[in-house]
């Protein structure tokens, strides 16, 4: 166990639809990294919080957004869903805003678009 | 394009075999990050080497750093069949992790 909570677990949606996934990162980690697994395209990162405020971002659509809140979890929503977005979506915590420290991944929300 | 290649994509090798995973990659990082991921879960750090050179072992498996901080190799010896997984090298610069494709290592008892 990570200590990186993700709910939830598994999700349906349809085309066109809009889902939010969340994300508690470990206790005392203040920086939140996203990240979408796929098979033809692995691991990919999406985008990375540190103490509520964006500080990278990665390969992220337009349609996809994140936030961290006040009490340091984070959302990730995705928006006019479409087929292409099934995938593993995955939540990791760091103590710092530094790429090199260690990230702690979460189990993951596996999202199916119908 | 992945900007770190992963060799093999598969392995398939018998309990008590020796194996090694190789990442190389054309740009240099800060550092670099070995993970294992098992089915249904999130990616699990093995290792995080981050001086040209180094070497690191964690009990049989042995990390290595190349001198030009482009590439690393991770070895593991007498394989069992926990060290079934996919093996992950990442790459980090200021402001991206960037992950190779991964190595699928299957150990048969």
């Amino acid at each position: 166990d990570s200590g990186v909570t993700q709910t939830p677990k598994h999700l349906i949606t349809a085309t066109g639809q809009r889902v939010t996934l969340r994300c508690s990162p470990r206790s005392g980690d203040l920086s939140v990294y996203w990240y979408q697994q796929s098979l033809d395209q692995g691991l990919q990162f999406l985008i990375q919080y540190y103490n509520g405020e964006e500080r990278a971002k990665g390969n992220i659509l337009e349609r996809f957004s994140a936030q961290q809140f006040p009490d340091l979890h984070s959302e990730l929503n995705l928006s006019s869903l479409e087929l292409g977005d099934s995938a593993l979506y995955f939540c990791a915590s760091s103590v710092e805003g530094d790429m090199s420290y260690e990230q702690y991944f979460g189990p993951g929300t596996r999202l199916t678009v119908t | 394009t992945q900007l770190l290649e992963q060799s093999p994509q598969f392995l398939s090798i018998q309990e008590g075999e020796n194996l090694t995973v190789y990442c190389n990659s054309s740009s240099v990082f800060s550092s670099l990050q070995w993970y294992r991921q098992e089915p249904g879960e999130g990616p699990v750090l093995l290792v995080t080497v981050v001086t040209g050179g180094e070497v690191k072992k964690l009990k049989r498996l042995t990390f290595q750093f190349g001198d030009a901080r482009k590439d690393s190799s991770l070895h593991i010896t007498a394989a069992q069949p926990g060290d079934t997984g996919l093996y992950l090298c990442a790459g980090a610069d200021d402001y991206k992790l960037s992950f190779g494709a991964g190595t699928t290592v299957t150990v048969r008892a």
